[in-house]
């Protein structure tokens, strides 16, 4: 069955770095894209960013351009999110997500919790 | 960015009754829509997509409808493990992917 497993969330500062991972199993990883979804507390969903099958095409919320960098590695089955310069706004719970049809997320994993603070 | 406005933004019902939830783009979506359903503590779980398509193993009583810019996602009779929260979502004009505010369907 489809498993997606984050990693990597914590307590950082403002200003600072964190790198999330997402292990995928169950499917074929290299065959499908993958996004980065965040729920803040008390607000809605968000989209976060999105990298193609081939890890070369890379999409981001105006949000989070220039400070995140998504990135895959196929032989690893694994979908990173590196994010720098981080906000207090950017505290949220950070969902990776398989696409199954450009924009339309077939299963999630469980999310890992990152929190800005001083 | 297309904006999506999910109406009501809480629904007070009783398992056994109708429910039906509201979503509007602020340009046309085509039939690009999604509904996600997400309960305290858990993932979103994908129920329709492409405004009409129920997901896989989602019951029957979810259904989709609309085009353009109205969307409704209806559960035809409520059981207890329905009630939570509902957004919408499109693909059709993106970067963004949009998601609406979500309604909140809860126990009266």
């Amino acid at each position: 069955q489809v498993q997606l497993v984050e990693s990597g969330g914590g307590v950082v500062q403002p200003g600072g770095s964190l790198t999330l991972s997402c292990a995928a199993s169950g499917f074929t990883f290299s065959n499908y894209g993958m996004h980065w979804v965040r729920h803040a507390p008390g607000k809605g969903l968000e989209w976060v960013s999105f990298i193609r099958l081939d890890g070369i095409s890379k999409y981001y919320a105006d949000s989070v351009k220039g400070r995140f960098t998504i990135s895959r590695d196929n032989s690893k089955n694994t979908l990173y999110l590196q994010m720098s310069s981080l906000e207090a706004e950017d505290t949220a719970v950070y969902y990776c997500a398989k696409d199954v049809r450009i924009g339309v997320y077939d299963y999630w994993g469980q999310g890992t919790l990152v929190t800005v603070s001083s | 960015e297309i904006v999506l406005t999910q109406s009501p933004a809480t629904l007070s019902l009783s398992p056994g009754e109708r429910a039906t939830l509201s979503c509007r783009a602020s340009q046309s979506v085509s039939t690009y829509l999604a509904w996600y359903q997400q309960k305290p503590g858990q993932a979103p779980r994908l129920l329709i997509y492409d405004a009409s398509n129920r997901a896989t193993g989602i019951p029957a009583r979810f259904s989709g409808s609309g085009s353009g810019t109205d969307f409704t996602l209806t559960i035809s009779s409520l059981e207890p493990e329905d009630f939570a929260v509902y957004y919408c979502q499109q693909r059709v004009n993106w970067p963004p992917l949009t998601f609406g505010g979500g309604t909140k369907v809860e126990i009266k």
